[in-house]
Formats: C-alpha cells, sequence, structure tokens
C-alpha cells in the first residue's frame, strides 16, 4: 500500500522569499505523485503532478516540483513567495491503474510573514 | 453551477442518527471518491468507485457505506453516526484517462457535527 509523508506541519516565510515543501512517499513501482493547494474556507485545487518523463515539472501560480526516485521524495518549490500563497498544501500519491487509488499526506500549512 | 456538487453542505445530527451526505457530478468522469478532512491529518480515502458495479474500500471505510446510484452519484452514508465522525467530507472525481489522468476534482464540502 502506498503513503505520504509531509514532516513540516507548519512553515512560515517571508514574502519574497524562497519555499520549499517536502514530501515523501512510500511506493512499490513508480507512483503518480501530486500536489494540491487548499486556501481557507476552499476545496482543494492541483498545482501539478508527475507521471513520467521530465523529473522536473511545472505547475500553475509559479510551483515547481523534482521527483527523486533514490530519495522517493517530490518537494515542491517556489522561488519567490507571495501573500496570496498563504495555504494549506497536500502532497498525494496515486497508485494502481491510471493512480485509481490516491492517498494524501497531512498537509503543511503556509504562512507568509509580511 | 459547480462541476461537482455536495449536500448538504452543512448537518448538525446527534449520535445514533442515519446520515447520508450526497454527490452529483456532471463531468462525466468515471470514477469518484470520498474523502474526510480533519486537522492536521490531511485527507483521508473512505471509498472510491470505478463505476456502479466496482466500489473499492480506501483507508477508513468502518463505520461508513457508500452507493453508487449512476455514474453522476455517489452517496456517503453514516448508518449510525458517532462523535468522532464529525469532520469535513469532500466527493471527489477523477477521469483516470490521457492528460487528466489522476487529477481529481473536488466539491466544496459537507461539514457534518455529530453531538
Amino acid at each position: 500500500a502506498q503513503s505520504v509523508t509531509q514532516p513540516d506541519i507548519h512553515i512560515t516565510v517571508s514574502e519574497g522569499a524562497s519555499l520549499e515543501l517536502r514530501c515523501n512517499y512510500s511506493y512499490g513501482a513508480t507512483p503518480y505523485l501530486f500536489w494540491y493547494v487548499q486556501s481557507p474556507g476552499q476545496g482543494l485545487q492541483l498545482l501539478l503532478k508527475y507521471f513520467s518523463g521530465d523529473t522536473l515539472v511545472q505547475g500553475i501560480k509559479g510551483f515547481e516540483a523534482e521527483f527523486k526516485r533514490s530519495q522517493s521524495s517530490f518537494n515542491l518549490r517556489k522561488p519567490s513567495v507571495h501573500w496570496s500563497d498563504a495555504a494549506e498544501y497536500f502532497c498525494a500519491v496515486g497508485a494502481g491503474s491510471s493512480a485509481s487509488k490516491i492517498i494524501f499526506g497531512s498537509g503543511t500549512r503556509l504562512s507568509i510573514r509580511p | 453551477d459547480a462541476d461537482v456538487t455536495q449536500t448538504p453542505r452543512n448537518r448538525i445530527t446527534k449520535t445514533g442518527k442515519r446520515i447520508m451526505l450526497e454527490c452529483s457530478q456532471t463531468k462525466g468522469h468515471d470514477r469518484m471518491y470520498w474523502y474526510r478532512q480533519d486537522p492536521g491529518l490531511g485527507l483521508r480515502l473512505i471509498y472510491y468507485s470505478f463505476d456502479v458495479k466496482d466500489i473499492n474500500k480506501g483507508e477508513i471505510s468502518d463505520g461508513y457505506s457508500v452507493s453508487r446510484q449512476a455514474q453522476a452519484k455517489f452517496s456517503l452514508s453514516l448508518e449510525s453516526a458517532i462523535p468522532n465522525q464529525t469532520a469535513l467530507y469532500f466527493c471527489a472525481t477523477s477521469g483516470g484517462q490521457g492528460a487528466s489522468t489522476g487529477e481529481l476534482f473536488f466539491g466544496e464540502g459537507s461539514r457534518l457535527t455529530v453531538l
């Protein structure tokens, strides 16, 4: 069975600073990997996903993530955060046929310091 | 109108009551999911379905049941609600093919409080 670990519960960064959110997964085969964002009081929106190919994937809102098989990681990055990036971020892994079963991590809450 | 609609959006009930949360979608997707969200625990998968005859348990199915009445409708039931089922529940759909493989489209959530 697959699992996802997001080791950071809460991160605070200054506006304009760079950001890296950590995600580690456990799965026996090549996984489907996702990052979702949930703004306060909102549903979840897909930021980016990785299935195969280039291990550095670009997403919306200036986010990117890098798949590192050797480290079982899929960390999310952004070079310069904006106050509107304050939200909760979830990493997810999909297993089975065409990512049929999708499991989420516990999330990382991002706060932005003015 | 939203592509994935959940009803009710908010519900307060008492321990032991039967509760049904409903989800309908207009995206034409085959796959439908129910998750619950608790602070600090993220989203946990309750059940997922590929079509009306294919329903699968997720991580935390005990105390819950589901019904896939049609391709577009997927209901979650709590036969006898208990306080630790107080949570925010999300329905999601997925196309499962092509470039959108695995991408989940979420409803706005149903907040359930069990007293």
